[in-house]
């Protein structure tokens, strides 16, 4: 079965760091587009980041851009999220995707408290 | 960022037809804004129904259809189902960033 699992939420003090990864099955990772996005409790779906297949471009949202950092690992089929600087209104469920092929981990929460 | 905007809330009747827009600050929505629609339930992940304006995947019901409407990205619902009432969102490309709407808490009843 076609899947992403998202690891490494949790919880963390502001001002505190966390790498969120992101593993493929049964597809080849490096082949897409990644993106994360998050959604925060009570709020919408936010596009956080994402990253071309080769790793050579990259977005972000405003409100991560000097504080977060996309990465991947074709050869470990694999995405990153490093997070630093971490605020309360990071406070999310975050999920990895490639959302144009559907693909849809089932995400990860962190919380900053 | 540019802010996309969509209904707070609608509501459909069973067999009704409604339809959810998604407009940009920045202007027009074209097909190079690569308007997505995605539909989210309580509990599950996001699911993407249209992309490209107005491609399906697979799991997408025939009864859901995208499309540029009065400057805006659409999606269409016919014949609606109570297994339809959920959030929807569409997410729009800015040649960068991509930025999501506020979402439509589709109603059912």
């Amino acid at each position: 079965e076609v899947q992403l699992v998202e690891s490494g939420g949790g919880l963390v003090q502001p001002g505190g760091s966390l790498r969120l990864s992101c593993s493929a099955s049964e597809f080849t990772l490096s082949r897409l587009w990644m993106s994360w996005v998050r959604q925060a409790p009570g709020k919408g779906l936010e596009w956080v980041a994402n990253i071309k297949e080769d790793g050579s471009e990259y977005s972000y949202v405003d409100s991560v851009k000097g504080r977060f950092i996309i990465s991947r690992d074709n050869a470990k089929n694999s995405l990153f999220l490093q997070m630093n600087s971490l605020r309360v209104e990071d406070t999310a469920v975050y999920f990895c995707a490639n959302v144009k092929s559907g693909i849809w981990g089932p995400g990860t929460l962190v919380t900053v408290s | 960022q540019a802010v996309v905007t969509q209904e707070p809330s609608l509501t459909v009747s069973p067999g009704g037809t409604v339809t959810l827009t998604c407009g940009s600050s920045t202007g027009v929505v074209t097909s190079g804004h690569y308007p997505y629609w995605l539909q989210r339930k309580p509990g599950q992940a996001p699911r993407t129904l249209i992309y490209d304006v107005t491609n399906k995947h697979t799991w997408t019901p025939a009864r859901f259809t995208g499309s540029l409407l009065g400057g805006k990205a659409a999606l269409t619902l016919s014949d609606a189902q109570p297994e339809d009432e959920a959030e929807y969102y569409c997410l729009l490309y800015y040649s960068g960033p991509w930025v999501f709407g506020g979402g439509t808490k589709l109603t059912v009843l």
